[in-house]
């Protein structure tokens, strides 16, 4: 077990440039969460899969934003047209079905977009 | 929806002391979950002790202890003999046990144990 893994840890983009993060959970995780977190801040929800399903987005989740979760392992969290607001650390999270009060993040994916 | 309220941004205490954080929450629910996460200047979040809003038995975990209060919807955090690496910015977080199950985090208190 090697916990939730994120990549890339770190990400400097321009300002309008597309960018994706990837997160493994750990292995049989089969809920997925994305939250983000702005500096000073607790995390906000984005969405949630349930294995390949993703059951809920929040209203931050702009239609710039899209997540997948294609064979319900790993997902993938893709934000277009960047911009300067986005800038925040973008933390993954992973549970299993039979104990969905015992969540795991990872260490997160640093955006700054200048 | 529900909300979670840290009011205390910044804490600071010596070595070896005893500390305790405030949390309070707003809910219709009647059964849920409360957490208290831990991150520190490393990022990673990570599970300090969880409550189940049933059961009236305050979590401990180790050094670690909440005084729940569900009437009152106060979920505060002591932490005995606090040690340096304690310090950290902790987050208490509320999660429904039905329906969507996303964590609901409060601004988080920033505790800084001294030498």
């Amino acid at each position: 077990d090697t916990g939730v893994s994120q990549d890339p840890r770190h990400k400097i983009t321009k300002r309008g440039q597309n960018v994706t993060f990837r997160c493994d959970p750990i292995s049989e995780h089969n809920r997925l969460y994305w939250y983000r977190q702005t500096l000073g801040q607790g995390p906000e929800f984005l969405t949630y899969f349930q294995n390949e399903a993703q059951l809920e987005k929040s209203r931050l989740l702009s239609d710039r934003f899209s997540a997948e979760r294609p064979k319900g392992s790993f997902s993938t969290l893709e934000i277009q047209r960047t911009e300067q607001g986005d800038s925040a650390m973008y933390l993954c999270a992973s549970s299993p079905d039979r104990a969905v009060n015992t969540i795991y993040f990872g260490e997160g994916s640093w955006l700054t977009v200048v | 929806a529900q909300t979670v309220t840290q009011s205390q941004p910044e804490m600071s205490v010596q070595e070896a002391e005893t500390v305790t954080l405030s949390c309070t929450y707003d809910t219709s629910e009647s059964n849920y979950y409360l957490f208290w996460y831990k991150q520190p200047p490393s990022r990673q979040m990570i599970l300090v002790i969880r409550q189940e809003a049933y059961k009236q038995q305050n979590a401990t975990e180790n050094r670690f202890s909440v005084n729940f209060q569900k009437a009152a919807k106060s979920f505060s955090l002591k932490i005995s003999d606090s040690q340096l690496g304690d310090t950290a910015m902790y987050f208490c977080a509320f999660m429904k046990t039905q329906g969507a199950q996303k964590l609901v985090f409060g601004q988080g208190t920033r505790l800084t144990i001294n030498p």
